[in-house]
């Protein structure tokens, strides 16, 4: 029973241009959810979050929308970078005893230059 | 380096054998995660600990693994009689309370890579 889902594993654009990875979730309990980027042999780092009472959040050039009637939520990244290239995993927070995280497949991002 | 520190990087180890992960939690941060990450997959919850206690344990398998925390030392989650399919990226994450910090934030090391030969 995945709660989060990540339905593209891969996406590659072109240096410059806007890129829009896509999340979805099916409990409605979360109340945090949050971006982690991840390099190949290194751990997750936490690029932004969002709370479940709002809709956008921005920090530089990377901004998080949140459709919560949709369950959905975005990352947009713009201009996108080559160092941008890495898996991005969306994780939701607040469910379970732990409130542990729970994270989606993630999404490989490859930015061309 | 006050991140948290995961040991071994890499641990290779043939089926039968037992392997011990550490994690040692950033500093003032009492709160532990183990998760999985298999292959082309994500990172998925095993068990949550604070000093001394095991809180949560429900992600877990319910034979050969077992997690600790004690009260001086670093985590440990030990996996007895290992098999190929234990070959996985194990990552500890830490926090200063349960949840996170107060936007769902935990703070990972950068894993240890167990395989199985």
């Amino acid at each position: 029973d995945q709660q989060v889902k990540q339905n593209s594993p891969s996406l590659s654009v072109q240096e410059g241009r806007i890129s829009i990875l896509n999340c979805d979730y099916t409990n409605s309990m979360f109340d945090y959810f949050l971006w982690y980027k991840k390099y190949p042999a290194e751990g997750p780092t936490f690029l932004i979050s969002i709370s479940s009472i709002k809709d956008k959040n921005e920090d530089g050039r990377f901004t998080v929308f949140l459709n919560k009637s949709a369950k959905h939520l975005s990352l947009h990244i713009v201009p996108s970078q080559p160092g941008d290239s890495a898996v991005y995993f969306c994780a939701a927070s607040g469910s379970g005893s732990a409130r542990q995280l729970t994270f989606g497949s993630g999404t490989q991002l490859t930015v061309l230059p | 380096n006050a991140g948290v520190m995961q040991n071994p990087r890499h641990l290779v180890r043939r089926r039968g054998q037992e392997a011990r992960l550490r994690c040692s939690p950033m500093k003032g941060h009492s709160h532990v995660y183990w998760y999985r990450q298999l292959p082309e997959e994500g990172l998925k919850f095993m068990v949550y600990l604070q000093k001394e206690n095991i809180i949560d344990e429900s992600g877990m398998p319910k034979e050969r693994f077992s997690a600790e925390f004690p009260k001086e030392g670093p985590s440990i989650l030990r996996i007895q009689q290992v098999v190929r399919g234990d070959s996985a990226a194990y990552f500890c994450a830490s926090s200063p309370r349960r949840g996170g910090t107060n936007t769902g934030e935990l703070f990972f090391g950068e894993g240890s890579r167990l395989t199985v030969l």
